[in-house]
């Protein structure tokens, strides 16, 4: 079973900052917080991961609390093309445990 | 393209067909894994490599299933006998596994199985 809570939906504004949020307050030591998107029947993509220190790269930051129980992702300027379902997973060991995700929209 | 590559990408078959699938994971990734994603679902694990040696098996993997890495580049998934549960999208992941990157996994397109 997924170790992640993630709101099932979330609207967002085109060109507004979209945060989506995860708990994952089971997570051991040694885990880190994935995250993947999947647009309509395409295969996941990866977005970004981190383990303690927030994290950005050129398609979004990862903001995780000090005591990792939780993480948000945020797209800083939502466009129609990042409407997918957002999954957080934590990953230490060889398989990603899958939940059922955020599904995002973006609204234009 | 440098990405994981699937073939085919569609596959309708009748029930009780075999049908077997290829992924071309990235060049140097020695981790190769397969998923299988229901309507709704996230999806869930079937087995992984480690160049061409199958490490770990779910128990979503009947007797039906057969995976294999041979000369530990591509893989196939094969399933015999294919039954009306089977219909899913069959997913291919690599990771540079050892590699400075980390072990990220990579998804492919996806195989889009349906069973009449």
């Amino acid at each position: 079973d997924a170790k992640t809570t993630q709101p099932p939906s979330m609207d967002c504004a085109e060109g507004r900052a979209a945060n989506l949020p995860c708990n994952h307050s089971t997570i051991s030591g040694n885990e880190y917080v994935y995250w993947y998107r999947q647009i309509h029947s395409q295969g996941p993509q990866y977005i970004i991961h981190g383990l303690k220190n927030n994290e950005t790269n050129e398609m979004a930051s990862l903001i995780i609390t000090e005591d990792r129980k939780s993480s948000t992702l945020i797209l800083p300027h939502a466009t129609l093309r990042d409407t997918a379902v957002y999954y957080c997973i934590n990953f230490g060991n060889e398989k990603l445990t899958f939940g059922t995700g955020t599904r995002l929209t973006i609204i234009p | 393209d440098t990405g994981v590559s699937q073939d085919p990408r569609h596959k309708i078959t009748k029930r009780g067909q075999n049908v077997t699938f290829r992924c071309d994971p990235i060049s140097e990734h020695n981790r190769l894994y397969w998923y299988r994603q229901t309507l709704g679902q996230g999806p869930e694990f079937l087995t992984y490599f480690q160049n061409e040696a199958q490490l770990e098996k779910s128990r979503l993997l009947s007797d039906r299933f057969s995976a294999e890495r041979p000369k530990g580049s591509f893989s196939t998934l094969e399933i015999q006998r294919t039954e009306q549960g089977d219909s899913a999208m069959y997913l291919c992941a690599s990771s540079p596994r050892w590699a400075s990157g980390g072990d990220t996994q990579y998804f492919g397109p996806g195989t889009r199985l349906t069973v009449l």
